[in-house]
């Protein structure tokens, strides 16, 4: 099977824009979450998506939107983006064995605002 | 708030030498996991400890997970520069193993000299 995907890789933006990743997730895998990993906080989790639903949620501000398609496919949205919002934005999906969801990450999209 | 402190934070050492890392937390966990992450790249599944007291073992690495599943530590035997990564560990708090949502702590850089 193929391995999650994320769309673009490598961003630019200023302050002010807004920006959409997209997550595409291994074959079969209905939940989506996103994370997102800087130097300082680590990796923090932003969302997780499960058919079409946001079932679970961080604590990050409401500039930071999600939305999940019927094909599994999720995207990610920051509006007004700030210089703190720069960091690597992780997608992973999640496969559930033993009652436990065991989750494979995307190689991440990199955010730079400037 | 929720959570969980790794340490150390950092770690040099010697190929060959053994090491340990560690990952606590003050809530008790339904599930953890631990992963390594290269640069450039997301975080891979290395493994999942469900139950208390539970020993896996992967080739080298010894995973354990404290009785109270409060804790876990990662042992490493006779490390080699093919070990040198980020290693993460995440938990699922009750209510949540079976879904997308991780806690992770802040990660340890290990990096093996030859």
């Amino acid at each position: 099977k193929a391995g999650v995907t994320q769309t673009p890789r490598y961003l630019i933006k200023t302050r002010g824009q807004q920006v959409t990743l997209s997550c595409s997730p291994i074959s079969g895998h209905r939940s989506v979450s996103w994370y997102q990993q800087t130097p300082g906080q680590g990796l923090q989790f932003l969302f997780e998506y499960f058919s079409e639903t946001q079932r679970n949620k961080g604590n990050f501000p409401g500039r930071f939107s999600g939305r999940q398609f019927s094909n599994s496919r999720s995207e990610m949205n920051v509006s007004t983006l700030e210089l703190g919002d720069s960091a690597l934005y992780l997608c992973a999906s999640s496969f559930i064995s033993g009652g436990v969801a065991e989750q494979f990450f995307g190689p991440g999209t990199r955010l730079t605002v400037l | 708030t929720q959570l969980l402190e790794q340490s150390p934070q950092f770690l040099s050492i010697q190929e060959g030498e053994n090491l340990t890392v560690y990952c606590n937390s003050s809530s008790v966990f339904s599930s953890l996991q631990w992963y390594r992450q290269e640069p450039g790249e997301g975080p891979v599944l290395l493994v999942t400890v469900v139950t208390g007291g539970e020993v896996k073992k992967l080739k080298r690495l010894t995973f354990q997970f404290g009785d109270a599943r409060k804790d876990s530590s990662l042992h490493i035997t006779a490390a080699q520069p093919g070990d040198t990564g980020l290693y993460l560990c995440a938990g699922a708090y009750s209510g949540s193993s079976n879904t997308g949502k991780l806690i992770f702590g802040q990660g340890t850089t290990l990096q093996v000299k030859p």
